[in-house]
């Protein structure tokens, strides 16, 4: 079983729909959790950022924690064309330690 | 605003070259990384650094080496170019944050489309 499991898609939606994408994960250590857009032929960048359990909301972005699940969640409301992106879900054991991340999940939300 | 810099968007490589990747980070990070990313297994660690000079093998180092003299700077060395090192390669750094609960996210560079012949 990988450490961190993610469906890679692609997952196509319609614009204006509402995106929930996810991660598990096996090592119940974990406490960081993040979430990465990458555009096509760019870098990762940080999208959302939560530490330990609980909900994170950021504009039309909401992140989630289940640690008793070891689940996590991203939704974005009103999906836009320039969502269309693969998302990635990190985490990690502590302060400075080393990320896992998951495969990834590529988006795309048409006109 | 965080900015990790590569040295080259696209390269293309020989069999058997040897290979140097430079990444430069402007914001002090202590905590520096390389990755490979590719299609279904996503981005896998190669090397990190914690400090100056310091270096730590990460999931996959086999074929790679790193170098990082001064803080900011962050190389990848493929000694002798092979074809299944063609790949995406990603650097990354980071702070190493003591507090508990504190941020320790990475922020990355554009990556480096690197093509072995």
């Amino acid at each position: 079983q990988k450490e961190v499991e993610q469906d890679p898609g692609p997952l196509s939606v319609p614009e204006g729909a509402i995106v929930s994408l996810n991660c598990t994960y096996s090592n119940s250590a974990f406490q960081y959790f993040m979430w990465y857009r990458q555009y096509s032929r760019k870098g990762p960048e940080l999208l959302m950022y939560t530490y330990s359990s609980g909900n994170k909301e950021d504009g039309r972005f909401t992140a989630q924690v289940d640690k008793s699940s070891k689940y996590i969640s991203l939704f974005i409301r009103d999906s836009q064309p320039s969502d269309s992106a693969t998302y990635l879900c990190a985490m990690s054991h502590n302060y400075g330690q080393n990320f896992v991340f998951g495969p990834g999940t590529r988006l795309s939300v048409l006109p | 605003d965080v900015k990790v810099t590569q040295s080259s968007r696209y390269l293309v490589k020989r069999t058997g070259e040897k290979v140097f990747l430079e990444c430069v980070q402007d914001m002090d990070h202590e905590n520096m990384f390389w990755y490979r990313q590719d299609p279904g297994l996503g981005l896998r660690l190669i090397y990190f650094s914690y400090d100056v000079k310091m270096k730590e093998k990460g999931d996959i180092p086999e074929g790679y080496s790193v170098s990082r003299e001064k803080k900011e700077r962050f190389s990848l060395i493929l000694e002798s170019a092979s074809t299944n090192q063609t790949s995406m390669y990603l650097c990354a750094s980071s702070f190493a944050d003591y507090k508990p609960g504190g941020r320790n996210e990475q922020f990355f560079g554009p990556g480096t489309r690197l093509t072995v012949l």
